[in-house]
């Protein structure tokens, strides 16, 4: 039932774009995003349920497709700041409300 | 803005030796849950309570673990006879169901060691 995240892990440079995608096996009722730094707590991002949508935070964004049960986060320009562990957490259709997290991705952003 | 907090932030316990989490949530919030995370892994669900009514527990939480939450306010977690496999970090996340949608906010953690 652990949504499966890619990339594990990914580098980039100030300003360049990153992608990290959430997949389930089963009926998706909503997507958490969270991101973690080194020793603290997961901070949440942004929350999608089904039906397709696509919500946007400052430069960061995320989609899901209903059909393909996934969620897509897209981080644009990226800033230092945005390193950290991106996690997913999916609560799953018939559900009582515990998210299932995935493994994480590590995004590092150098200067 | 109050957020989640708990106490302690650390401990380190010697095997078989009680101990015993406390999460405050977020004043308004009737949904408190508690999950487990290792290092390199996302946080795994244990528990979490509506009010004061626990709703579900996780298959993984052993007899070991009790969580409560008396007047569904602060919630603890104990885990009795520790063991060196328990040694992770403790979070605690409250919410507030509305419309459908269920936001987490997580508190700082308790990372517990057991030697």
């Amino acid at each position: 039932q652990q949504p499966v995240q890619s990339p594990q892990a990914v580098i980039l440079r100030e300003g360049e774009d990153a992608v990290i995608n959430c997949s389930s096996s089963k009926a998706l009722y909503s997507v958490h995003w969270y991101r973690q730094k080194h020793g603290e707590a997961p901070v949440f991002l942004m929350i999608l349920l089904k039906g397709g949508e696509q919500k946007g935070h400052d430069k960061i964004s995320a989609s899901f497709n209903e059909k393909k049960q996934q969620s897509s986060l897209y981080l644009t320009a990226s800033q230092l700041s945005y390193s950290g562990t991106y996690f997913c957490g999916i609560w799953l259709v018939g559900s009582q409300g515990n998210l299932i997290f995935g493994k994480g991705t590590k995004l590092s952003v150098k200067p | 803005d109050t957020g989640v907090s708990q106490n302690p932030r650390h401990k380190i316990t010697k095997r078989g030796q009680n101990v015993t989490f406390r999460c405050d949530p977020i004043s308004e919030h009737n949904r408190l849950y508690w999950y487990r995370q290792t290092l390199g892994q996302g946080p795994e669900f244990l528990t979490y309570f509506q009010n004061e009514a626990q709703l579900e527990k996780s298959r993984l939480l052993s007899d070991r673990f009790s969580a409560e939450r008396p007047k569904g306010s602060f919630s603890t977690l104990e885990i009795q006879r520790t063991e060196q496999g328990d040694s992770a970090m403790y979070l605690c996340a409250s919410s507030q169901q509305i419309a459908g949608t269920d936001t987490q906010y997580f508190g700082p953690g308790t990372r517990l060691t057991v030697l």
